[in-house]
């Protein structure tokens, strides 16, 4: 009954392969987001996307592409992979609404090397 | 431009105090959201507490309570009787209400290590 689950939880790969990570939610949330984590710990948000619809692209390289199919799913595709895309990526949700129900939730990080 | 400040890059603290992790922030939104995060070594991202800018009253979560001083803006979090299992990542963010505005701004973290 996890609420958000990315996958894969793990990922190693070679510079300049292509790579996809996945996350879905089940808490009927209608905005999702992808955040980075980098080596000291900063999370920053990518994207954001509300009701299958982008909202924020916060400056991230064009490599980086993600796409809704729907307002539960929210996947991150990378190309052509670089050493500086090492990082922590998170999934979240969270729902529109007053006060606390704005509170994002998180997946449990997917840890991404690229070597 | 929104900012979350963290100054505490690191605290001690014995098992079953109290600790209080400070939070400023910046904005010039009169609308917007506090928020505290745990990241255990595990890694995964665990909400604890909320504040919004309107509320009265201080936020509280069982052990975690926020210090909100709205003229200073602080947002402090305090956990009482602290566990050896507090030990973990710290994060305060921001977020901003209104539409298209809908991000969490972090700040640097502190790491809280609770000694036995």
């Amino acid at each position: 009954d996890t609420a958000v689950s990315q996958t894969p939880k793990y990922l190693v790969t070679q510079m300049g392969n292509d790579k996809s990570i996945k996350c879905e939610q089940n808490l009927g949330h209608d905005t999702m987001y992808w955040y980075k984590q980098d080596s000291k710990k900063f999370l920053k948000i990518m994207f954001s996307y509300n009701n299958k619809e982008l909202i924020i692209n916060e400056t991230v390289p064009n490599r980086f592409s993600p796409k809704s199919p729907d307002k539960a799913h929210l996947n991150l595709h990378i190309n052509s992979l670089e050493l500086g895309d090492s990082a922590v990526y998170f999934c979240a949700s969270s729902q529109a609404g007053p006060g606390r129900t704005k509170v994002a939730f998180f997946g449990q990080g997917t840890r991404l090397t690229v070597v | 431009a929104q900012k979350i400040t963290q100054t505490q890059p690191g605290m001690f603290v014995q098992e079953k105090e109290a600790v209080t992790l400070d939070c400023t922030y910046d904005t010039s939104d009169p609308s917007y959201g506090l928020f505290w995060y745990k990241q255990p070594s595990s890694g995964e991202m665990i909400f604890l507490i909320y504040q919004g800018s309107y509320d009265q009253q201080n936020a509280t979560e069982g052990r975690y309570s926020l210090n909100f001083q709205k003229a200073r803006k602080s947002a402090n979090l305090v956990i009482s009787a602290s566990q050896l299992g507090d030990s973990a990542m710290y994060f305060c963010a921001m977020r901003e209400t209104g539409r298209g505005a809908q991000k969490l701004v972090f700040g640097q973290g502190t790491r809280l290590t609770i000694n036995p």
